[in-house]
């Protein structure tokens, strides 16, 4: 059974940083690109990062482009998002999302984990 | 960037009754298509890859059609649990992968 389990959210200063990460089991995960998707309170699904199975490739939404960093360790099978110059539009709930093997389509989620940006 | 219009925004429907989702790109996507279901304080939860193949399972009364710009998501007979919020999502060209708006699906 495929289990994506997020932590390292909170509550942080506009202007602060955070690191969430993503423990992955019951699945290689060194076989598949893997996803961030945030939601705002009560707004809908927004793509964040994306990276592929090596890490050799990432891919970022302008809204985060320079300000987060997507990695992975594959010998931890481990999932991280590094957030930066966090701003109060970033409050949100954080999912990893596993790929599928062939084109990166999304599949499997995680339960999420709520980020707040406030003073 | 490729937009993905979804319509409606929401409906009303009871069960047993026929529900259909349209999801249309601002260019076109080939099948590369998915459709997600979340319901309140859940995480998505994937019902077809590839426009219009079901995710395993996800039970047979959920579709999905369409290629190119125009896709359809069809509950055939709404049952109780199936009121939640749906998505779509293009996944053709990326960055960055982008969803529809959601249809939110409630009990009439």
């Amino acid at each position: 059974e495929v289990q994506l389990v997020e932590s390292g959210g909170g509550l942080v200063q506009p202007g602060g940083s955070l690191r969430l990460s993503c423990s992955a089991s019951g699945f290689t995960f060194s076989s598949y690109a893997m996803h961030w998707v945030r939601q705002a309170p009560g707004k809908g699904l927004e793509y964040v990062s994306a990276i592929s199975s090596n890490g050799g490739s990432t891919y970022y939404a302008d809204s985060v482009k320079g300000r987060f960093t997507i990695s992975r360790d594959n010998s931890k099978n481990t999932l991280y998002l590094q957030m930066s110059s966090l701003r109060a539009e970033d409050t949100a709930v954080y999912y990893c999302v596993k790929g599928d093997s062939s084109s990166w389509c999304p599949d499997y989620w995680g339960q999420g984990t709520l980020v707040t940006v406030s003073s | 960037d490729i937009q993905m219009t979804q319509s409606p925004s929401s409906l009303s429907a009871s069960v047993g009754d026929r529900v259909t989702i349209t999801c249309r790109a601002s260019q076109g996507i080939r099948n590369d298509l998915g459709w997600y279901q979340q319901k309140p304080g859940k995480a998505p939860k994937r019902l077809i890859y590839a426009a219009s193949s079901l995710q395993s399972g996800v039970p047979s009364r959920f579709s999905g059609s369409g290629s190119g710009t125009e896709f359809t998501l069809t509950i055939s007979s709404l049952q109780p649990e199936d009121f939640a919020t749906y998505y779509c999502l293009q996944h053709n060209s990326y960055p960055p992968w982008t969803f529809g708006q959601g249809t939110k699906v409630e009990i009439k």
